[in-house]
């Protein structure tokens, strides 16, 4: 039982175009919300997070929307650009008791923008 | 800036020897995990430290994967008895306070 969906395992944007990315999830107790990038061979880089008591962040190029009643959030890359290409991962927790912030995650989209 | 460190990155071993991997976090960080990661899939979660406490382990530890963090500074992850299916990226990540996570570069296992 997936409890974080990313639907879509893969988007192909032009270079200055908007990439949009979605993540639907199915458990209420999670209250908070992260994006990781991911490079080949390399471990998960954080991008931004967004806490449910918010609809939106915003962090330079990159803006995360929360619907909580939809139980659906996508983050914005604007301007997209051919270094955003790689595999972005959406996670979700819940603190589980003795500040547990386990990270449960999605599949991953990969995005490529092309020049 | 040291981020988290991992070693080693790469480990190929053959079936049914053990295995140790070490992870370092970022020094200030309280918070240790240990996620497992294969092929087409997202990270999942394997195992919670905080300080030296080991607070939460998944069900996908089984018997044979045990983790300390004995001084709460750095961890290890160790495997017994590996089988082909051990075979993924481990990845150990660190915080503290916030809930956001910062993940080291990962080890590659292949069990042959």
């Amino acid at each position: 039982d997936q409890q974080v969906k990313q639907n879509s395992p893969s988007l192909s944007v032009q270079e200055g175009r908007i990439s949009i990315l979605n993540c639907d999830y199915t458990n209420s107790m999670f209250d908070y919300f992260l994006w990781y990038k991911k490079y080949p061979a390399e471990g998960p880089t954080f991008l931004i997070s967004i806490s449910s008591i918010k609809d939106k962040n915003e962090d330079g190029r990159f803006t995360v929307f929360l619907n909580k009643s939809a139980k659906h959030l996508s983050l914005h890359i604007v301007p997209s650009q051919p270094g955003d290409s790689a595999v972005y991962f959406c996670a979700a927790s819940e603190d589980s008791g003795g500040s547990n912030y386990k990270l449960t995650f999605g599949k991953g989209t990969l995005l490529t923008v092309n020049p | 800036d040291t981020g988290v460190s991992q070693d080693p990155r790469h480990k190929i071993t053959k079936r049914g020897q053990n295995v140790t991997f070490r992870c370092d976090p970022i020094s200030e960080h309280n918070r240790l995990y240990w996620y497992r990661q294969t092929l087409g899939q997202g990270p999942e979660f394997l195992t919670y430290f905080q300080n030296e406490a080991q607070l939460e382990k998944s069900r996908l530890l089984s018997d044979r994967f045990s983790a300390e963090r004995p001084k709460g500074s750095f961890s290890t992850l160790e495997i017994q008895r590996t089988e082909q299916g051990d075979s993924a990226m481990y990845l150990c990540a660190s915080s503290y306070p916030a809930p956001e996570q910062f993940f080291g570069p990962g080890t590659r296992l292949t069990v042959l």
